[in-house]
């Protein structure tokens, strides 16, 4: 059973068009929500941390958000540098569970 | 900022081969893990390790071994390297294990050949 479900898998923008990823989760007692970009060839850099509904975090045109049962990464007006892919991970009283990560291509 | 660091960005072994991938951390973190990555598989858990000399079994550790003698340094072990090791390997260290974010080394890539 996916504890961690990303979608979609995988994304196409024009340059300036606003999106969301989607980052829905099963776990039971949450301890943390994490998100991460990974660029080719490279180790995932961290982003944001979230640990309770209703928080939210921004990073220049990024902003994530959590609710009981999933967390958004919605975009604002990105660039073609913000293409990457874009892991998930969830934190439960147990282990750490990734997501299969959105591969996000913005074309200028 | 926590930085990561591995051994080598690269490596080309030969099947049967013993192979050594180091990780060090600067921050002072309990704990630290091993990850492989493969396309279409995502992200899986080797070993982990939360203190000195401590270890964990992950998801996937068959064929593999680890060793943390100080708390900075954690190295994984392929005892007779196989094909399908041939993988990306990643390094994250965190303060510990209640939440705390996992911080990632740049990833070996290894081929064996």
């Amino acid at each position: 059973e996916d504890q961690v479900t990303q979608s979609p898998e995988a994304l196409r923008l024009q340059e300036g068009e606003s999106s969301s990823l989607n980052c829905s989760y099963t776990v039971s007692g949450l301890r943390g929500l994490f998100w991460y970009r990974q660029d080719p060839g490279k180790g995932p850099e961290f982003l944001f941390t979230l640990y309770s509904a209703g928080e939210e975090k921004e990073k220049e045109r990024l902003k994530a958000t959590l609710t009981k049962k999933e967390s958004f990464l919605h975009i604002t007006a990105p660039k073609p540098e913000d293409s990457a892919t874009y892991l998930c991970a969830v934190h439960d009283i147990y282990k750490f569970y990734f997501g299969s990560g959105t591969k996000l291509n913005v074309k200028p | 900022d926590v930085k990561v660091t591995q051994s080598s960005r690269y490596l080309v072994k030969r099947t049967g081969e013993k192979v050594f991938l180091e990780c060090v951390q600067d921050m002072d973190h309990e704990n630290m893990f091993w990850y492989r990555q493969d396309p279409g598989l995502g992200l899986r858990l080797i070993y982990f390790s939360y203190d000195v000399k401590m270890k964990e079994k992950g998801d996937i550790p068959e064929g593999y071994s680890v060793s943390r003698e100080k708390k900075e340094r954690f190295s994984l072990i392929l005892e007779s390297a196989s094909t399908n090791q041939t993988s990306m390997y990643l390094c994250a260290s965190s303060f510990n294990t209640r939440g705390e974010t996992q911080y990632f080394g740049p990833g070996t890539r290894l081929l064996v050949l």
